[in-house]
């Protein structure tokens, strides 16, 4: 069955950090582009960022670049998204998603809040 | 930066054919924009449906469709079902990365 799970969401302080991972499974993870999407409470679909099959491109939305870092690790089947710098407009549902495979997980909820 | 925009929302009867649309702010939307097309419902991950204008997924209902029309991506809803009430998003690809229209609220009604 093919499979994304995300974890490492929760409750951060303005200013925190934190790290979110995406294991998948079920598919050959190295051969996709894999992404993150998010969604604030109430309000539509933003992407975040992508990274290239091999780790070696990264893009970022215009809104995260400087504090968001995406990375993978083909070993372990396992995409990061590395946030830093928090703010309260960050708190979402981020969901992590191979778009050419059509594969999405269930997100993992991030709340910026002192 | 672009501006992604869907129509905010639409009606449609049961047993209907509806078009939503996909608009860009810096000009007709073409297959180098690769379209994708979602759908999600309260509660829910998104769905694909369609990928890069017009492909489907195994599990894409057949009575969905995405094409280019009129300078727009376009998906198409025909013989609508209650279940299809849902918001759909479309995603389209630039030199800088992906970006989301803001979603059609479909109601089935």
């Amino acid at each position: 069955e093919v499979q994304l799970v995300e974890s490492g969401g929760g409750l951060v302080q303005p200013g925190g950090s934190l790290r979110l991972s995406c294991a998948a499974s079920g598919f050959t993870f190295s051969s996709f582009w894999m992404h993150w999407v998010r969604q604030a409470p109430g309000k539509g679909l933003m992407w975040v960022a992508n990274v290239k099959t091999d780790g070696s491109t990264t893009n970022y939305a215009d809104s995260v670049k400087g504090r968001f870092t995406i990375s993978r690790d083909n070993a372990k089947n396992v995409m990061y998204l590395q946030i830093n710098s928090l703010r309260a407009e960050d708190t979402a549902v981020y969901y992590c998603t191979s778009l050419s495979a059509g594969t999405w997980g269930q997100g993992t909820l991030v709340t910026v809040s002192s | 930066q672009a501006v992604v925009t869907q129509e905010p929302s639409l009606t449609v009867s049961p047993g209907g054919t509806v078009t939503l649309t996909c608009a860009s702010s810096t000009g007709a939307v073409t297959s180098g924009h690769r379209p994708y097309w979602f759908q999600q419902k309260p509660g829910q991950a998104p769905r694909t449906l369609i990928y890069e204008t017009g492909n489907k997924h195994s599990w894409t209902p057949a009575r969905f469709s995405g094409s280019l029309l009129g300078g727009k991506a376009a998906l198409t809803l025909s013989g609508a079902q209650p279940e299809d009430e849902a918001e759909y998003y479309c995603l389209l690809l630039y030199s800088g990365g992906w970006m989301f229209g803001g979603g059609t609220r479909l109601t089935v009604l």
